[in-house]
């Protein structure tokens, strides 16, 4: 069982550059999310996605892009990287109808961004 | 103002010990509240969800006070392995879609 699998685990940009975060879940979870851990700050919310071809913003959406053209995949586009967005990225995943009632997010292992 | 407020701690007692945490929210509309465990490095897992009537799973009470607006865990008998973060959760008020986290408090358990 694969699970939510997020790539790359580890990666080093320079300011301007773009890239994606990969995320990819195998439990036909319809609800995805991307959240960004900072110390001090907890994970906040980036962007999220109930269904595909539906997304949302989160609390700190500005930098970054989704799009949800699969139920399994959901990735996150950093257009035009910052030292800001040194973080620690995780994706997380649920099924849509229980959310509220059971809390639980299923979370990738995270991927570590640095911004030079 | 954060949404959620966890103390930092940490927090270090000896194995056996029982250890309360607390954390407060801001939206005194919210429904859903759960407490997750982040290990070292490692992604949030969920621990338990947290009711109005409160509840206990094994060594670990939840507790709800919408009146002044704090949850709060309790751990018994502490073991080594409880060492980690703990991460108060709440929902959003009307889109439950939106999970916010506290930044956490520090638990050490020493033998």
């Amino acid at each position: 069982n694969a699970g939510v699998t997020q790539t790359p685990k580890f990666q080093v940009l320079k300011t301007g550059q773009s890239m994606t975060l990969q995320c990819a879940q195998d439990m036909n979870h319809e609800y995805m999310s991307w959240y960004r851990q900072d110390p001090g700050m907890g994970l906040r919310l980036i962007h999220y996605s109930v269904g595909a071809g539906i997304t949302d913003q989160g609390e700190v959406p500005n930098g970054y892009n989704v799009s949800r053209s699969t139920t399994e995949d959901f990735p996150l586009r950093l257009l035009s990287a910052a030292p800001s967005q040194t973080s620690v990225y995780f994706c997380a995943s649920s099924f849509a109808g229980g959310l509220r009632n059971t809390g639980e997010l299923f979370f990738g292992e995270g991927s570590r961004l640095t911004v030079l | 103002r954060k949404e959620v407020e966890q103390d930092p701690g940490p927090f270090n007692v000896p194995e056996g010990a029982t250890v309360a945490f607390n954390c407060t929210y801001s939206n005194s509309a919210s429904q859903s509240f759960f407490w997750y465990r982040q290990d070292c490095r490692k992604e949030p897992k969920l621990l338990m969800s947290v009711y109005s009537s409160g509840n206990e799973d094994g060594r670990f009470t939840a507790q709800l006070n919408r009146a002044s607006q704090y949850i709060s865990l309790l751990i018994r008998d502490s073991k080594l392995s409880d060492s980690a973060t703990y991460l108060c959760v709440v929902g959003g008020s009307y889109n439950f879609n939106k999970f916010y986290f506290g930044s956490g408090t520090k638990l050490n358990v020493k033998p």
